[in-house]
């Protein structure tokens, strides 16, 4: 079943500028997680934010959660070119057994 | 250090021809193994997942099959393809619920 939901579909920006996505869910969770893809790759971890965390950065990467609204964002500041991939938020949903039920994905294309 | 193996990178594979798509982790003992499947454009669907050898959850009823005959090698079998079961398989693994997946690089399954 569908957890997350990523927002927008997809974003385009000029390097330089900040990226914004969002991701809701709809049921308690012990972490959330993002993840990015490359087109055609494996997903690769970027960061994991605890159920009992509001903030979190690792590098040009900074990712709030607000248990609350059941939403979390992923911010990626002073955005290259290199940043361009589909990226996606997981949510290890509570008493799943660490299965990750992943969003649909943002479409990130950021234009030199 | 840990490393995850998936095979083959790309297939081509008629309807109603067998599937066996083999992934293996190297660096770890008894990982929590995964196998995802994504549509075009879209977010990841988890088919299986194993805590340990020979246990198997099945996710969504489907044409497909998982069996773990060691700690580290999960397997994603069909006896008969069908159409809709095109699409890109990723495996992964992990320890815990602590920490992300490590993905594998993916296979990409056509079938014709």
């Amino acid at each position: 079943s569908q957890q997350g939901e990523e927002d927008p579909q997809a974003l385009s920006i000029q390097e330089g500028e900040n990226a914004t996505m969002n991701c809701s869910y709809k049921t308690s969770i012990n972490n959330l997680q993002w993840y990015r893809q490359n087109s055609g790759r494996g997903l690769v971890h970027l960061i994991l934010i605890r159920s009992n965390e509001r903030e979190k950065h690792s590098g040009r990467l900074r990712v709030t959660l607000d248990t609350s609204k059941k939403s979390s964002s992923l911010l990626i500041t002073a955005s290259r070119a290199a940043d361009t991939a589909s990226y996606f938020c997981a949510t290890d949903v509570d008493n799943q057994g660490g299965k990750l039920i992943f969003g649909q994905g943002t479409e990130l294309s950021v234009k030199p | 250090s840990q490393t995850i193996h998936q095979w083959p990178a790309t297939l081509v594979q008629p309807v109603g021809s067998p599937l066996s798509l083999e992934c293996t982790v190297e660096g770890t003992s008894n990982p929590n193994l995964y196998w995802y499947r994504q549509a075009a454009g879209r977010g990841l669907q988890l088919l299986f997942y194993s805590v340990g050898i020979g246990q198997i959850s099945s996710e969504v009823p489907q044409n497909l099959s998982a069996s773990r005959p060691q700690d580290r090698q999960f397997i994603l079998s069909s006896k008969k393809l069908l159409l809709s079961d095109s699409g890109f398989y990723l495996c992964a693994w992990s320890v815990g619920g602590r920490h992300g997946y490590t993905f594998g690089s993916g296979t990409r399954l056509t079938v014709v």
